[in-house]
């Protein structure tokens, strides 16, 4: 099945400081991207909806300013966590599109990226 | 009410038992994801199913449309099979998912 990568699998970084988290499809073209959190024994929580070439679409109470998303190719989007503070310390998981036709779309998950903010 | 329910929402079962995780919608839906993920894990996309059943190895996936209902199955239980296991539905115009809370599986050896 079609494979969703994400780097870094884990990062910690000191408050105040940026942090990218890269999600990539490996062997499909994904017009469109999701990046979703989840804080402990939760469920996951859309963040975003990123589209090739065009600005992401942020769900309400998510910070675009804090969360910037870049969609640059139709294999990448990045999610940059700026002016990281110790309460965005949570586990980012993104998942693609797969615009394989049909009736429906499939979605890949990628394997997630722990983020701690000390 | 939420849109997605799932039952139960925690399920404790010995190694070799017959698994069943419920989901019910209050959505009109073309299609229906069952997901698992490990602790601390990523997710794992298990089925997508629009109707009918689905089988893969010892997990079996159904979904009744206009009950709006689906049931994910695991036969012959394992401890590895431990996890959460979560219902999603893909809803508007970019089809971002609704998930439901998940149902967390401790297969006991």
């Amino acid at each position: 099945g079609a494979v969703v990568s994400q780097h870094p699998s884990r990062v910690i970084c000191k408050s105040g400081t940026s942090v990218k988290i890269e999600c990539r499809s490996l062997d499909f073209q994904a017009t469109t991207m999701f990046w979703y959190r989840q804080f402990p024994k939760q469920s996951l929580m859309l963040m975003a909806t990123s589209n090739e070439g065009s600005k992401a679409t942020y769900e309400q109470g998510v910070e675009k300013d804090k969360f910037l998303i870049n969609h640059a190719s139709l294999t990448l989007s990045t999610l940059t966590v700026t002016s990281a503070h110790p309460e965005d310390s949570s586990f980012y998981i993104c998942s693609a599109r797969d615009p394989g036709g049909g009736q429906f779309y499939e979605q890949y998950f990628g394997p997630g990226t722990r983020l701690t903010v000390t | 009410k939420n849109e997605v329910e799932q039952s139960p929402q925690n399920l404790t079962a010995q190694e070799g038992e017959f698994i069943t995780i419920n989901c019910s919608y209050s959505v009109g839906i073309s299609a229906l994801h069952w997901l698992q993920q490990h602790p601390g894990g990523g997710i794992v996309s298990l089925f997508m199913l629009s109707s009918g059943k689905k089988k893969h190895g010892r997990l079996i996936a159904t979904i009744n449309i206009q009950e709006k209902h689906s049931s994910l199955h695991i036969t012959a239980s394992h401890p590895r099979d431990s996890a959460v296991y979560i219902c999603a539905l893909p809803g508007g115009a970019t089809n971002k998912l609704i998930f439901g809370t998940g149902t967390l599986l401790a297969v006991q050896p």
